[in-house]
């Protein structure tokens, strides 16, 4: 069974546009997050959530929001596409120990956005 | 910014030891040292991860220098699906941001 799934995997899409990109983890971990690796493969963390609430929120565009229905969950929905959107997106999820503590994160495949 | 420094790139023959070193010279009391590798564009991979002591695991082995500013990670049989981007992360106790830098790219040759 994957541990941390996303789809889609592959998204073609114009500019304007506004997408979503779904992340669902099966590790019973509470806090889970969204990378961006750009062209150049610079991998950054843009969001983190634990238990549905909001963590870490990078300087990223507001036209990026996260959405988590539940611990399992954490959504990525895109409105305005632009053209230097397109990169990989990784989803990843951890578990917190307490006392400030987090363990070891895992990382989704990924979803390769376009945008044309 | 990223608080370590690689080398860009090693070869390492197959069945042979992969040594890639790592520099983190301004690391602090309470932070470790983390290696996740990343297989041609697949998601990142944790491999190991320690705080003073050496490491090993299924994986790997992780040497760290007695003054912590730098730290070797060891593949001790190299494979050819060793092949990878090698990111080595210092990361504070108290949170959960891991900073990716360049890493290292290692290719593993038969």
């Amino acid at each position: 069974d994957t541990a941390v799934s996303q789809t889609p995997k592959y998204l073609v899409t114009q500019m304007g546009n506004d997408k979503s990109i779904k992340c669902e983890q099966n590790l019973g971990h509470d806090t889970m997050y969204w990378y961006k690796q750009d062209s150049k493969k610079f991998l950054k963390i843009m969001f983190s959530y634990n238990n549905k609430e909001l963590i870490i929120n990078e300087t990223v565009p507001n036209r990026f929001s996260p959405k988590s229905p539940d611990k399992a969950h954490l959504n990525l929905h895109i409105n305005s596409l632009e053209l230097g959107d397109s990169a990989v997106y990784f989803c990843a999820s951890s578990h917190y120990t307490g006392g400030g503590d987090q363990e070891t994160q895992y990382f989704g495949p990924g979803t390769r956005l376009l945008v044309l | 910014d990223a608080k370590t420094t690689q080398p860009p790139s090693m070869d390492c023959a197959e069945g042979r030891a992969a040594n890639l070193p790592c520099n983190h010279s301004t690391i602090s009391g309470n932070e470790y040292v983390y290696w996740y590798r990343q297989i041609h564009s697949q998601g990142p991979q944790y491999i190991i991860h320690g705080l003073k002591n050496n490491e090993t695991n299924e994986m790997a082995s992780l040497i760290i220098t007695e003054d912590r500013k730098s730290s070797t990670l060891i593949l001790p049989h190299a494979t050819l699906r060793d092949t990878a981007v090698y990111y080595c992360i210092v990361r504070a106790y108290n949170t959960d941001k891991l900073i990716f830098g360049t890493g290292t790219r290692l290719q593993v040759f038969p």
